[in-house]
């Protein structure tokens, strides 16, 4: 059982270039969405899905783009990375908001 | 704008005693959430209590729930090394989503 599958483990990036982070889960859950987990700050919603072709943003959302053209994926985005983005990011799913499966995350640094 | 706030920030016990954290939150719910994060991993889903409960068991976890007070609390029993880690209480958000609050780091020495 996969459950969410989130690539790559780690990432560096310099200032300006872009890079997509996958999520990839096999639960046929409809909800999906991204999160960063900074040091002292808890996880912070960044985008979610409700469903395939539907998206909208969470509390930081500014920087970063989704789509979501299958029930299974939900990629997120960097246009162009700052060293601000640096994190650790992570993909989780769920049938509604009782329960969320996480991704084991994409450590990223931006320099 | 995090919905709850974790208490204590850490704590340290021995191996064999109790864990208590606590959790507020500011707005109306209708459950609360756990969450275990062990290091460098993602969150793993403990127990989920409704509103209208007051109090949850799970092996050796109890959950307390008080709507009036707008708090919940999380006991670890007869702790264990392998219990170290941070503990999360999330509430319901928006659609399939929640918000975290900081969360407590537990660390249960041998």
């Amino acid at each position: 059982n996969a459950g969410v599958t989130q690539t790559p483990k780690f990432q560096v990036l310099k200032t300006g270039q872009s890079m997509t982070l996958q999520c990839a889960q096999d639960m046929n859950h409809e909800y999906m969405s991204w999160y960063r987990q900074d040091p002292g700050m808890g996880l912070r919603l960044i985008h979610y899905s409700v469903g395939a072709g539907i998206t909208d943003q969470g509390e930081v959302p500014n920087g970063y783009n989704v789509s979501r053209s299958t029930t299974e994926d939900f990629p997120l985005r960097l246009l162009s990375a700052a060293p601000s983005q640096t994190s650790v990011y992570f993909c989780a799913s769920s049938q509604g908001n009782e329960k969320l499966f996480f991704g084991s995350g994409t450590q990223l640094s931006v320099l | 704008s995090q919905q709850g706030e974790e208490d204590p920030q850490a704590l340290s016990i021995q191996e064999g005693e109790n864990a208590t954290m606590n959790c507020s939150y500011k707005t109306s719910i209708n459950n609360l959430q756990w969450y275990r994060q062990n290091s460098g991993r993602g969150l793993v889903h403990l127990i989920l209590i409704r509103s209208n409960e007051r109090e949850k068991h799970s092996g050796r976890l109890r959950v307390t729930l008080d709507t009036s007070k707008k708090s919940s609390s999380l006991l670890i029993t007869a702790s264990r090394a392998a219990d170290t880690a941070s503990y999360f209480c999330a509430t319901p958000w928006s659609q399939g989503n929640l918000i975290f609050g900081k969360g407590t780091k537990l660390s249960v020495k041998p």
